[in-house]
């Protein structure tokens, strides 16, 4: 059974910082890796999606990556700022979608 | 587009009574619908897979009789919680899956429903 660990659980840094929040899975089977946002009360959003085939995907100050054989990806998030303060998911999609726990971020001014 | 829209947002409710939650897809036909629940401070469960036509797959523990989804069309799966009780009370998220694409393809979510049952 696919087994997804975010680390760490919670994050809190000063505006301006650089980060990097991990997912790793257990079984390296999978068709895509897909990083959401969830702000307190309310449903996901889609930031990234890395198919399995893929290395990488970017999206403004966000940058995914896949190391598929390791069973890791991380999503790097440039120039933090307080807006980016929310809980953050990964789900590994292989034939069901399994989700992290989530790393839920604080950016203060 | 791909949009997916759950109603309601928020519902409250008393112990023992039923209470629907809809799923629909706007602009997309969705062969495939999946239904989550997540408990504060908890990671999103999956509950069940809707297939349009066909009876939904429950995921173990999920009791079939208590949580009844049907998936009826193509742009529409309810998910009714029957008699419900105060441990019921979770956030209810549905996604979508486009029904042209493929499973490399992205699952579009809903905003979720915020049961609370008093």
């Amino acid at each position: 059974k696919q087994e997804v660990t975010q680390i760490p659980a919670a994050l809190s840094v000063p505006e301006g910082e650089n980060l990097v929040l991990n997912c790793s899975f257990t079984d390296s089977a999978i068709y895509n890796l897909q990083w959401f946002r969830q702000d307190p009360g309310k449903g996901l959003t889609s930031l990234l999606l890395i198919q399995s085939s893929q290395r990488e995907q970017t999206s403004g100050r966000l940058n995914a990556s896949l190391d598929k054989s390791s069973g890791r990806s991380t999503l790097y998030i440039a120039a933090s700022q307080p807006g980016d303060s929310a809980t953050y998911l990964c789900a590994v999609r292989g034939d069901i979608p399994t989700f992290g726990r989530g790393t839920s971020l604080i950016v203060h001014p | 587009g791909a949009v997916v829209s759950q109603h309601p947002s928020r519902v409250i409710c008393k112990s023992g009574t039923s209470v629907k939650i809809e799923c629909r897809s706007l602009d997309f036909q969705a062969t495939t619908m999946f239904w989550y629940r997540q408990f504060p401070k908890q990671s999103l469960m999956l509950m069940a897979t809707s297939n349009e036509g066909s009876k939904a797959t429950y995921e173990q523990g999920v009791e079939k009789d208590k949580f009844l989804i049907n998936h009826a069309s193509l742009t529409l799966s309810t998910l009714t919680v029957t008699s419900a009780h105060p441990e019921d009370s979770s956030f209810y998220i549905c996604s979508a899956r486009h029904k042209l694409r493929t499973l490399t393809d992205t699952q579009y979510f809903g905003p979720g429903t915020r049961l609370t049952v008093l």
